[in-house]
């Protein structure tokens, strides 16, 4: 059984750039919600797909996108990177009802 | 106020000393879950809780749903306990999305 994974692991933008960031899902899981997750702070919810839909966002703006593909691995999208973006990224697969969630290891974001 | 409260912030124990760990939720869930991360960021579940205590080894998880408090205890701590502990929950809704708390930094001294 494949665990899941994230890349890349560390990542330095600068302001106004854009950013793609990468997670597979555990086999057998065809949900990935995406977190963020500041320095000293608990993650936050940024959005869920399921079956290549967005199933529920949080409370981030428009320039955080996000796509899954047919192998439920998915993408996170955040464009016009802002000093605030500078996060940990986790993502996370579960069977659809979401209740257990296996996390993938973050990628850290840094936008100088 | 946030939804999930964690207590202690920060906990620095002797080593075999007994740790407890505090949760409390604000809002309807499906499931509580603690957490462990270490200083990589990787986040590793250790219980999922909907009633009642689970037992792994020598941590204990408890909860109570009616005042919505749930206690991580971790017996004969060891310094490989260090981490941060995460309590979270799931909200119920269409996405289950989980909530988290801000983490208790444990550091376990030899």
């Amino acid at each position: 059984e494949t665990g899941v994974t994230q890349s890349p692991t560390h990542l330095i933008k600068t302001r106004g750039q854009q950013v793609t960031l990468r997670c597979s899902s555990q086999s057998g899981h065809n949900t990935v919600s995406w977190y963020q997750q500041a320095l000293g702070q608990g993650p936050q919810f940024i959005f869920q797909y399921y079956r290549e839909e967005e199933n529920g966002r949080g409370n981030f703006p428009p320039r955080f996108s996000g796509l899954q593909f047919p192998n439920y691995s998915s993408e996170l999208n955040v464009n016009a990177l802002e000093l605030d973006d500078s996060a940990l990224y986790l993502c996370a697969s579960s069977l659809e009802d979401g209740r257990e969630q296996f996390f993938g290891p973050g990628t850290r974001l840094t936008v100088l | 106020k946030n939804e999930v409260e964690q207590s202690p912030q920060n906990l620095t124990a002797q080593e075999g000393e007994f740790i407890t760990i505090n949760c409390s939720y604000s809002v309807g869930i499906s499931a509580l879950h603690w957490l462990q991360q270490h200083p990589g960021g990787g986040i590793v579940s250790l219980f999922m809780l909907s009633s009642g205590k689970k037992k792994h080894g020598r941590l204990i998880a408890t909860i109570n749903i009616q005042e919505k408090h749930s206690s991580l205890h971790i017996t004969a701590s060891h310094p490989r306990d260090s981490a941060v502990y995460i309590c979270a929950v799931n909200d119920g809704g269409a996405t289950n999305k989980l909530i988290f708390g801000t983490g208790t930094l444990l550091a376990v001294q030899p």
